[in-house]
């Protein structure tokens, strides 16, 4: 069964400062979906950015990339140029690329929260 | 706008009684899910479904009961034999055969008094 692993479940930068949120996960499959995504105080869960597997480009979005590493089985993101509206629980997702049955859900990390200092 | 809605935000339940969240949605997607939250554990997923009239069990559950009777619309019943319902519960839907991410509603809090 695949797993996601957050290692850090605090951390902080101060405004403007770049910081780096790990996930590492566990899968035998080859093929698979990445995400990131943002749980502001509000509680609404915001996608932030999306990595194909297939795809050795690493994902950017604005201010959010990503390193993928798919043999190390790594996945962090990277915030640049952070800001006091960032500050928020941070989960990592993934999901397979079978798309039938239980292979459909999301499988999460247990998040990793962002504190920004102004 | 095209969105996901959760009611109400925040509920409140006797020991005892069963209560319903509801999560409707506009998006036109086929697949949707009921995520609970709790401290500490991340998002566990207690049933989803894939087309109408259809659901399957997720992770957790025990002492929860769905239905799909429409495409829009997928209600969560949070039962009497449910023994620690206090949480967070978070409904997505995604269309179905794209690998795309999630779209969340805003959530429920449900807390037992």
């Amino acid at each position: 069964a695949q797993t996601v692993t957050q290692s850090q479940p605090e951390m902080s930068v101060q405004e403007a400062e770049t910081v780096t949120l790990s996930c590492t996960y566990d899968t035998s499959e080859s093929d698979y979906y990445l995400f990131w995504y943002k749980q502001p105080p509000s509680r609404q869960m915001i996608l932030v950015i999306r990595q194909e597997a297939y795809k050795q480009q690493n994902a950017t979005e604005n201010r959010f990339s990503v390193n993928f590493q798919k043999a190390a089985k790594s996945f962090s993101l990277k915030i640049s140029d952070s800001q006091l509206g960032d500050a928020a629980m941070y989960f990592c997702a993934y999901r397979s690329s079978i798309n039938a049955g239980n292979n459909r859900k999301l499988i999460w990390g247990l998040g990793t929260s962002l504190a920004v200092n102004p | 706008d095209g969105g996901i809605t959760q009611s109400p935000k925040y509920l409140f339940r006797k020991e005892g009684q069963n209560v319903t969240l509801s999560c409707e949605q506009n998006l036109n997607h086929d697949a949707m899910y009921w995520y609970r939250q709790d401290p500490g554990q991340g998002l566990r997923l207690i049933y989803y479904s894939q087309i109408v009239n259809d659901f399957q069990k997720g992770d957790i559950a025990e002492g929860y009961s769905v239905s799909r009777e429409k495409k829009e619309s997928f209600p969560l019943t949070v039962t009497s034999a449910q023994k620690n319902p206090t949480a967070f519960y978070l409904c997505a839907s995604n269309p179905y055969g794209m690998n795309t991410e999630a779209f969340f509603g805003q959530g429920t809090r449900l807390t037992v008094v």
